[in-house]
């Protein structure tokens, strides 16, 4: 079955560079979330999208955005990055409530 | 906002035993109830859910069990095998959909199957 997929699946960065990261759902699914996971800790809800419309947000920082397309697939845009930032990034998608996560884009700003 | 408290952090089993992770939430609007698997490097994998409305779904060696009065719900593996070692997150949310119900997760229980 086709899973979620994620790209890049590594990505490094320096202090104060921007980053995309690009996250494409399982065939049919409306809806993504993103999450950001430290080191050692649980997943963070950042923001969700539905039919292309904002739907929820978390505790996205303001130097972060992110949008959904036509074709449903999401980029996750992070400026100004900072050491902090380092951490895994998924992306989760569905159609109804069952949230499917990707393989995570880990990201290290140096 | 959604607080979800797991324990224990850590839980080391012998292989075929059975394992236990339980999970508490304090926002009453929350009815549904995900758990997920995950393995080092890798995504969360859904591995059972449970909604309000149900006390108790099993799908073989795994179960989860709903108390929604006391608002705590929990996993139960049986039969563990050497597999089964990864850390578990439970997680609550609205379960609206239309992507008004981002997770909330537990801490994590970082399962330990002894050999």
């Amino acid at each position: 079955a086709a899973g979620v997929i994620q790209s890049p699946r590594h990505l490094i960065k320096e202090k104060r560079e921007t980053a995309t990261l690009k996250c494409y759902p399982i065939p049919r699914h409306d809806t993504v979330y993103w999450y950001q996971q430290g080191p050692g800790q649980d997943p963070q809800f950042l923001i969700s999208f539905y039919e292309k419309m904002q739907s929820d947000k978390g505790s996205i920082p303001d130097r972060f955005s992110a949008q959904q397309f036509s074709d449903y697939h999401s980029e996750l845009n992070m400026s100004s990055l900072e050491l902090g930032d380092s951490a895994l990034y998924f992306c989760a998608s569905t159609l109804v409530s069952e949230q499917y996560f990707g393989p995570g884009t880990r990201l290290t700003v140096t | 906002g959604e607080n979800v408290e797991q324990h224990p952090s850590t839980l080391s089993v012998q292989e075929g035993d059975s394992a236990v992770i339980k999970c508490t939430y304090s926002d009453s609007a929350s009815n549904y109830f995900p758990w997920y698997k995950q393995e080092l490097g890798k995504g969360p994998q859904l591995i059972i859910d449970i909604r309000s409305n149900v006390g108790e779904k099993k799908d073989q060696r795994i179960a989860v069990t709903l108390n929604k009065t006391a608002k705590h719900f929990s996993l139960h593996i049986t039969e563990t095998q050497p597999e089964d070692s990864a850390v578990y997150f439970c997680a609550a949310s609205t379960g609206t959909g239309g992507g008004a119900d981002g997770l909330t997760f537990g801490k994590g229980t970082h399962l330990i199957i002894q050999p």
